[in-house]
């Protein structure tokens, strides 16, 4: 499979439940990037990796969430004490270089309800 | 913050005619991608255009970039009940894409 993985496809947790999601990006592609997005929504940018460095995140990137790309290739997200207002979809990207030159590929996306 | 913004929000069409989704955003760009995403499932990369193109084609799609208005077009021609997706303009900014908030359009047969 040469395309962007990301797992799992869906998840449902109890509010105040920690959660970890994974990315696994095209092998060739040195950047990785998070967004979220909620319903009727664009993806809103969360943070993003160049090969293990992370060099942007978002102010919507509260003190709960963490991301890692430890050895520059598949990434990891995890939300810590999940509230209601973490229900979205969460969206994992790779590009090469900038994606000013040819775009992201995107993953299929971790589906996140918090009840 | 979502740099680029879509109009209209939501587009229905018969089945064979064409369809316009127009995109207008803020600042200065070095370029503007186009994305499809069907419900529930990730995004996909249609077309690129850059700032020094006025007009581009991929098969069915033809994009227009008008950089003195700030502002691109998206027209599918002869449409498919397939293309019924939302359709995501998008602008890069200090390396990564911001997106707008999409134009949902529905093919009906």
């Amino acid at each position: 499979d040469t395309g962007v993985s990301q797992d799992p496809r869906h998840k449902i947790t109890k509010r105040g439940q920690n959660v970890t999601f994974r990315c696994d990006p095209i092998s060739e592609h040195n950047r990785l990037y998070w967004y979220r997005q909620t319903l009727g929504q664009g993806p809103e940018f969360l943070t993003y990796f160049q090969n293990e460095a992370q060099l942007e995140k978002s102010r919507l990137l509260s003190d709960r969430f963490s991301a890692e790309r430890p050895k520059g290739s598949f990434s990891t997200l995890e939300i810590q004490r999940t509230e209601q207002g973490d229900s979205a979809m969460y969206l994992c990207a790779s590009s090469i270089g900038t994606p000013a030159r040819y775009g992201y590929t995107f993953g299929s996306g971790t589906r996140l309800t918090v009840v | 913050s979502q740099q680029g913004e879509e109009d209209p929000q939501a587009l229905s069409i018969q089945e064979g005619e064409n369809a316009t989704m127009n995109c207008s955003y803020k600042t200065s760009i070095n370029n503007l991608q186009w994305y499809r995403q069907n419900s529930g499932r990730g995004l996909v990369h249609l077309i690129l255009i850059r700032s020094n193109e006025r007009e581009k084609h991929s098969g069915r799609l033809r994009v227009t970039l008008d950089t003195s208005k700030k502002s691109s077009s998206l027209l599918i021609t002869a449409s498919r009940a397939a293309d019924t997706a939302s359709y995501f303009c998008a602008t890069d900014e200090a390396q990564k894409l911001v997106f707008g908030q999409g134009t949902r359009l529905t093919i009906n047969p």
